[in-house]
C-alpha cells in the first residue's frame, strides 16, 4: 500500500507553461515535504508545509490538512526544473511518494 | 549555506561483505537520518538518530543495520554482511530540531553496489 501518491507520475511541459503537481496521503501527518531530486540524483528540500501555503520564488506549495492533499505549483516553468519532485509527509515516521518526474521543453 | 556531506560516492563491493558509509552532518545539527533509494524505485526511510541513540527505524533496518555517532562529526551506517538487495543510492540527511516541523538537509548521497 502507499501511504502517499502522487499524480501524474511523468509531465512534459513547454517553458513558461503553469505547472501542478498533486500529493494525497491516507496517514496522520505532522508535516509534509515536497523535495526536488536533481538527474544526478541529488535530493533538495524545497518546502517544508504544517498547513497553508508557502511561496519560494516561482515555486508554490499548498497543503490541505482536512483533504489530506498537497499540491506544488511552478510557474514561468524553465528547462532547469527539469527533476523529479517528490512528495514526502512525516507522521510517525517517513513516507516518501514515488515522485513526479518534470521534464520541461525549452 | 551549510552542507551535509557523505563519504564516498560510490562504494562497490562484494556480497556479504561488511560496508561502512559516512556522513558528516551539518554541525550545529542535533537530528540525523539514514534513507535510501533502489534503482527506480521511490525513497525508503531507513533510520533517525537523536541524542546518541535510535528514535525510529522502518523495517528495512533489521538487524544487519547499524548506525553510529562514532565522534562529535561522523554519523555512520553500518551494513554487516551485504546482500545483492542493499545495492541503492543511500542519503543520509540532518536536521536542528525534531524533523517533524524542520526542514530537512541531504547530502549527495552513496551509490552502494552489491556484486
Amino acid at each position: 500500500k502507499n501511504e502517499v501518491e502522487q499524480s501524474p507520475q511523468n509531465l512534459t511541459a513547454q517553458e513558461g507553461e503553469f505547472i501542478t503537481i498533486n500529493c494525497s496521503y491516507s496517514v496522520g501527518i505532522s508535516a509534509l515535504h515536497w523535495l526536488q531530486q536533481h538527474p544526478g540524483g541529488g535530493i533538495v528540500s524545497l518546502f517544508m508545509l504544517s498547513s497553508g501555503k508557502k511561496k519560494h520564488g516561482r515555486l508554490i506549495a499548498t497543503i490541505n490538512i482536512q483533504e489530506k492533499h498537497s499540491s506544488l505549483h511552478i510557474t514561468a516553468s524553465h528547462p532547469r526544473d527539469s527533476a523529479v519532485y517528490i512528495c514526502a509527509v512525516t507522521g510517525n515516521q517517513f513516507y516518501f511518494g514515488t515522485g513526479t518526474s518534470l521534464t520541461v521543453i525549452p | 549555506e551549510p552542507e551535509v556531506t557523505q563519504t564516498p560516492s560510490h562504494q562497490v563491493t562484494q556480497m556479504g561483505q561488511e560496508v561502512i558509509l559516512r556522513c558528516v552532518p551539518i554541525s550545529n545539527h542535533l537530528y540525523f537520518y539514514w534513507y535510501r533509494q533502489i534503482l527506480g524505485q521511490k525513497v525508503e526511510f531507513l533510520v533517525s538518530f537523536y541524542n546518541n541513540e535510535i528514535s525510529e527505524k522502518s523495517e528495512i533496518f533489521d538487524d544487519q543495520f547499524s548506525v553510529e555517532r562514532p565522534d562529535g562529526s561522523n554519523f555512520t551506517l553500518k551494513i554487516r554482511s551485504t546482500k545483492l538487495e542493499d545495492s541503492a543510492m543511500y542519503f543520509c540527511a540532518s536536521t536542528l530540531r525534531n524533523s517533524l516541523n524542520e526542514k530537512l538537509f541531504f547530502g549527495s548521497g552513496t551509490q552502494l553496489s552489491v556484486l
